[in-house]
């Protein structure tokens, strides 16, 4: 399973865009890399996932570069309630088959 | 997207007595349910797999006979934590998936706290 580094906190204002850096350096040629966000006392929620170059949904986007060695969530215009934890995952198939082991997470904290 | 169950949100006990939390799918056949716990501010860390019909895999350092796992069913999971002491305090959380190629969806957890 492929290792992740994320940055253990972020701070952001209201409206800002905010990048979140996850760094899997030795991701094999079959994981895809997810990111979950979970707010205090709740489960992880998916939020997006992707195999390389950007995928984006109604929520964030994802930017793989081309050696996969990295990935950055990016969410547009964020607001306080987009104030939680953001964990970056790397698993084996679109889905993790057998485990899906978090790493620490990036704490965001978005200001008014 | 599908949703899981995951009962009771929060649960105060004494030292010494046992604790059911209950994991469900509500909207799908889950063969497969995962058990984390949480302490604060940490990440999750998993706890066992859970496969429908048979004995749950427990990772390295969980007590297999103090964290019982009960899949008896495609939409039930249960972990038991038994004999529950205040170190075994922590958030639980629960996670299903119908199968491999699909999407893993979580519970909203359960605050357990002994005292």
């Amino acid at each position: 399973l492929a290792k992740t580094t994320q940055p253990i906190s972020m701070d952001s204002y209201e409206g800002q865009e905010v990048n979140i850096t996850c760094s899997h350096n030795n991701i094999a040629t079959n994981d895809y890399i997810t990111w979950y966000q979970q707010f205090p006392s709740q489960g992880p929620r998916f939020i997006i996932q992707g195999y390389k170059t950007k995928v984006t949904n109604e929520v964030a986007s994802l930017f793989i570069p081309a050696d996969r060695k990295s990935s950055t969530l990016s969410l547009p215009r964020v607001s306080l309630s987009d104030t939680a934890v953001y964990y970056c995952l790397v698993g084996e198939g679109q889905w993790d088959t057998d485990k899906l082991i978090f790493g620490t997470g990036t704490r965001l904290q978005v200001f008014p | 997207g599908a949703v899981v169950s995951q009962h009771p949100s929060r649960v105060i006990c004494k030292s010494g007595t046992s604790v059911k939390i209950e994991c469900r799918s509500l909207d799908f056949q889950a063969t497969t349910m995962f058990w984390y716990r949480q302490f604060p501010k940490q990440s999750l860390m998993l706890m066992a797999t859970s496969n429908e019909g048979s004995k749950a895999t427990y990772e390295q350092g969980v007590e297999k006979d103090k964290f019982l796992i009960n899949h008896a069913s495609l939409t039930l999971s249960t972990l038991t934590v038994t004999s529950a002491h205040p170190e075994d305090s922590s958030f639980y959380i629960c996670s299903a998936r119908q199968d491999s190629n699909e999407k893993l969806f979580f519970g909203s957890g359960t605050q357990l706290s002994v005292l």
